[in-house]
């Protein structure tokens, strides 16, 4: 069955440094995303990219945050100088097509520890 | 705004026993409605969902109804076993929204022998 990856599964970075998140999205998947968990908290949106461009960002998606993709197939987040603050379990999501019941599904998530 | 709201955790039971998670929601028009679990160590997975009032999502041995009388959507199951032991998200979304869901802050079951 296809799924959506992440790599790394864990990252450690110092507070300043840029980290980029990389996820491979279900092949024929059209809608993708960007979700972030702080640790004992609930999940929370950041971002959706559709056909080439941000579709829609939260208030926590600012301009330290960026998402591309570069060829057909990965999926980026970037975050240009990280705070501590930034520490969460990042999940990216894809879905095939428009609808609000079509299903989202989830990478495994990165770990991402700020210092 | 749009929300979701479960019940505390952590919920414990004991094998077999009978599970009912809460959730309600405050939405303005008609959301989808989704469960996500994820078990320890893991993404999120679809556990089930509905799409409008009145429709029953199953899977597992899951269910959960679409009620909009009372805005909610309650997880249930008839017996549960160790395996259930993760955290369970309900979750909304709109089709106009571009599609972003928007989750409860999750509920933990432990499920002992």
């Amino acid at each position: 069955e296809p799924e959506v990856t992440q790599t790394p599964s864990h990252q450690v970075t110092q507070m300043g440094q840029e980290v980029i998140l990389r996820c491979v999205p279900i092949s024929n998947h059209l809608y993708f995303y960007w979700y972030r968990q702080i640790l004992g908290q609930k999940v929370e949106f950041l971002v959706s990219f559709y056909n080439n461009e941000i579709s829609e960002k939260s208030e926590i998606f600012d301009d330290q945050f960026s998402v591309e993709r570069p060829d057909g197939s990965n999926f980026t987040l970037k975050i240009r100088s990280t705070k501590l603050e930034d520490s969460a379990m990042y999940f990216c999501a894809s879905k095939r097509l428009a609808g609000g019941g079509e299903t989202q599904y989830f990478g495994p998530g990165t770990r991402l520890l700020v210092l | 705004g749009n929300s979701v709201t479960q019940m505390e955790g952590p919920v414990t039971l004991s094998e077999e026993a009978f599970l009912t998670i809460n959730c309600t929601y405050t939405a303005t028009g008609y959301p989808s409605l989704f469960w996500y679990v994820q078990y320890p160590g893991e993404g999120l997975q679809l556990l089930l969902k509905a799409t409008k009032a009145d429709d029953k999502g199953s899977n597992k041995g899951f269910e959960a109804t679409y009620r909009k009388e009372t805005t909610s959507f309650h997880l249930e199951k008839g017996s549960v076993q160790v395996s259930d032991s993760a955290v369970y998200f309900c979750a909304l979304t709109f089709y106009n929204q571009g599609g972003k869901l928007i989750f409860g802050q999750g509920t933990e079951l432990s499920v002992k022998p």
